[in-house]
């Protein structure tokens, strides 16, 4: 199956620092999301973004599908930017096989 | 817009107990999926359903099953639980192929 792979797997920054996060796929994908993970377990949506760039607030995405990776972009962190960052990925056409995790990157904001 | 919500949020069982985890979709949503997440590690498919039927499956035994009912709300039903079914069970619900929203998670501890 389709390896997902992310980078760095743990990040710790000082408040008001930015930070790239990096999400490499060893296949094609038509679908690819990025997730916060709170404390609580609960999956936030941040992107879907099988490519191009996108962005909201202070936070920003780009995929380059042709080369197979993503980037996450957090500017200007906050303490509340702390958790588990998760790329996914769909590579099967229509939807079907589900989305493939990669282990995420822990990031850690000290005030 | 409720979105998706899972029951139970905690869960104790027994060794060699049964359990069911019931998710209802975000409205207007068809493609129900659910994924196990240990701690550490990112979410693993488990499978998928549309239109009441098993669409794909990941890798797992067949102690895991599932079923949706025609409201698109579904249930997961894992048997002879062991202690290594511990986990995080997230269910996600979207449009057939496209962006997948989690609810909050059953969190499920075996003893």
């Amino acid at each position: 199956g389709i390896q997902v792979e992310q980078s760095p797997p743990d990040l710790i920054l000082q408040e008001g620092a930015n930070s790239t996060l990096r999400c490499n796929f060893s296949d094609s994908v038509n679908n690819l999301q990025w997730f916060h993970q709170n404390p609580w377990g609960q999956l936030i949506n941040l992107f879907y973004i099988p490519s191009g760039t996108k962005q909201n607030g202070r936070l920003s995405a780009t995929t380059v599908a042709t080369e197979r990776y993503s980037l996450l972009y957090i500017s200007s962190s906050q303490t509340t930017d702390s958790g588990v960052y998760f790329c996914a990925v769909d590579y099967s056409g229509g939807g079907a096989d589900g989305l493939t995790f990669g282990k995420g990157t822990h990031l850690i904001i000290q005030p | 817009d409720a979105g998706v919500t899972q029951s139970p949020t905690h869960l104790i069982k027994t060794r060699g107990q049964q359990v069911t985890l019931r998710c209802s979709p975000k409205s207007g949503h068809d493609t129900v999926s659910w994924y196990q997440q240990a701690l550490g590690q990112g979410p693993q498919f488990i499978f998928q359903y549309y239109e009441e039927e098993e669409r794909q499956r990941g890798n797992f035994p067949d102690r895991f099953s599932g079923h949706q009912f025609p409201n698109y709300s579904s249930e997961l039903n894992v048997n002879a639980l062991l202690l290594g079914d511990s986990a995080l069970y997230l269910c996600a619900s979207s449009l057939w192929g496209a962006e997948a929203f989690f609810g909050q998670g059953t969190r499920l501890t075996v003893v």
